[in-house]
């Protein structure tokens, strides 16, 4: 595809329910990212991928969250036990990677999934 | 990542050319401007980035003054479909195989008035 696919585009859930949101990532791009932006507030980064591999789990803020990416492409986060603090738009993001200096380190979004646990 | 200092909201006339500043005095040398916004309910949008040249593209221009510690984007002809936050972010560029997060502030809300 075109640019950055994200799905669902709103999920609403129960608390204590476990929810997969997925994200295909432009063809091509070896690095993916997560991030959340709870209601308005700033961009809170989750995880990065490099190929399949996680680099950087720093921002995962419980070991609720886990995600995984596999063939290099589509990732999946999963939040386990979701609780009301939980509620927030998740972005995922996509970038070249590699060499490419000042190119590869431009990140492209896609539109989010709007979570909300009641 | 070094710290971006922006105003939290600025408003312009439709047209006109509108000026967002950023300052970032911490900046170290390699570490490189980006500028993004984010349209309501939509995801960032990657806008320009650049070192110490100015920098333009169809989107906008990027004046970084000559110390490097201050920077201004410039949409130099402003329509009501700018309307968004603009973050200003710096970091290292990638210089392995591997990439970095971005460190979001708050922004500057620009309001584009008709």
């Amino acid at each position: 595809g075109a640019g950055v696919s994200q799905s669902p585009s709103n999920k609403v859930t129960e608390k204590g329910k476990d929810v997969e949101l997925r994200c295909d990532p432009i063809s091509g791009h070896t690095a993916l990212y997560w991030y959340r932006q709870s209601l308005g507030q700033g961009l809170e980064f989750l995880i990065y991928f490099q190929g399949n591999s996680a680099p950087d789990k720093s921002g995962l803020p419980s070991d609720r969250f886990s995600a995984e990416r596999t063939g290099g492409s589509v990732s999946t986060l999963t939040i386990q036990r979701t609780q009301q603090e939980d509620s927030a738009v998740y972005l995922c993001a996509s970038s070249r990677g590699g060499r490419h200096l000042q190119r590869g380190n431009i990140q492209y979004f896609g539109a989010g999934t709007r979570l909300s646990v009641l | 990542d070094a710290k971006t200092t922006q105003p939290p909201s600025m408003d312009c006339a439709e047209g006109r050319a509108a000026n967002l500043p950023c300052n970032h005095s911490t900046i170290s040398g390699n570490e490189y401007v980006y500028w993004y916004r984010q349209i309501h309910s939509q995801g960032p949008q990657y806008i320009i980035h650049g070192l110490k040249n100015n920098e333009t593209n169809e989107m906008a221009s990027l004046i970084i003054t000559e110390d490097r510690k201050s920077s201004t984007l410039i949409l130099p002809h402003a329509t009501l479909r700018d309307t968004a936050v603009y973050y200003c972010i710096v970091r290292v560029p990638v210089i392995i195989q591997g990439a970095q997060k971005l460190v979001f502030g708050q922004g500057t809300r620009l309001t584009i008035n008709p």
